[in-house]
């Protein structure tokens, strides 16, 4: 029962440098999402599929670059990380938009 | 503007005693909340939720009341366990399907 799998768990990265966060989900859900959580903050959606093939914008996009690969897997892209992008960025997904989420555990990410 | 709001940042109690976790929102096109419970380096887990049209969901130790009027939601947990000890975020679900979350409240639960 891997139900949503993120890597890495962990990644320093420097200013300027790009990386893909990478999610995939074993339950055949239809949507996937992507949160970053930062203290004080609580969890902030950045981008969502509802569908395969469809990818929008949510609370806090700037900055990143989302692709639906196939239905389970949905990565997010920093393409030059700044230290604002330094938080827990958390994927999720759900048998429809309507259903209840399931998350990964979370990739911690720091940017020096 | 903050849609969802948790005005407790913690929340600490004895072990056998009720926790009450607060939750307001000012949305009032939100038509489903749900409480999603989160330990330390995991991911949030799905704890309970409650539909707009309802005022009371009862799951076990876990009750979730809705107070529409006043845009108003909360948990209730009894008997606290240790276990209980997590951080609890609210959300809600708006006409998009999205959900919105608040910031969270660690509960404490001492034994």
């Amino acid at each position: 029962n891997a139900g949503v799998t993120q890597t890495p768990k962990f990644q320093v990265l420097k200013t300027g440098q790009s990386m893909t966060l990478q999610c995939a989900q074993d339950m055949n859900h239809n949507s996937m999402y992507w949160y970053r959580q930062d203290p004080g903050m609580g969890l902030r959606l950045i981008y969502y599929s509802a569908s395969e093939g469809t990818t929008d914008k949510g609370e806090v996009p700037n900055g990143y670059n989302v692709s639906r690969l196939n239905k389970r897997e949905f990565s997010l892209r920093l393409e030059s990380a700044a230290p604002s992008q330094t938080s827990v960025y958390f994927c999720a997904s759900s048998e429809t938009l309507e259903r209840r989420y399931t998350f990964g555990s979370g990739t911690r990410l720091t940017v020096v | 503007d903050q849609q969802v709001k948790q005005n407790s940042p913690s929340l600490s109690v004895q072990e056998g005693r009720i926790s009450i976790l607060n939750c307001d929102y000012t949305n009032s096109m939100f038509d489903y909340f749900l409480w999603y419970k989160k330990y330390p380096a995991e991911g949030p887990t799905f704890l309970i939720s409650i539909s707009s049209i309802k005022d009371k969901n009862e799951d076990g130790r876990f009750t979730v009341f809705l107070n529409k009027s006043a845009k108003h939601l909360s948990l209730h947990i009894v008997p606290s366990q240790p276990g209980d000890s997590a951080v609890y975020f609210c959300a809600a679900r708006g006409s998009n399907y999205k959900l919105t979350f608040g910031k969270g409240t660690l509960l404490t639960v001492n034994p």
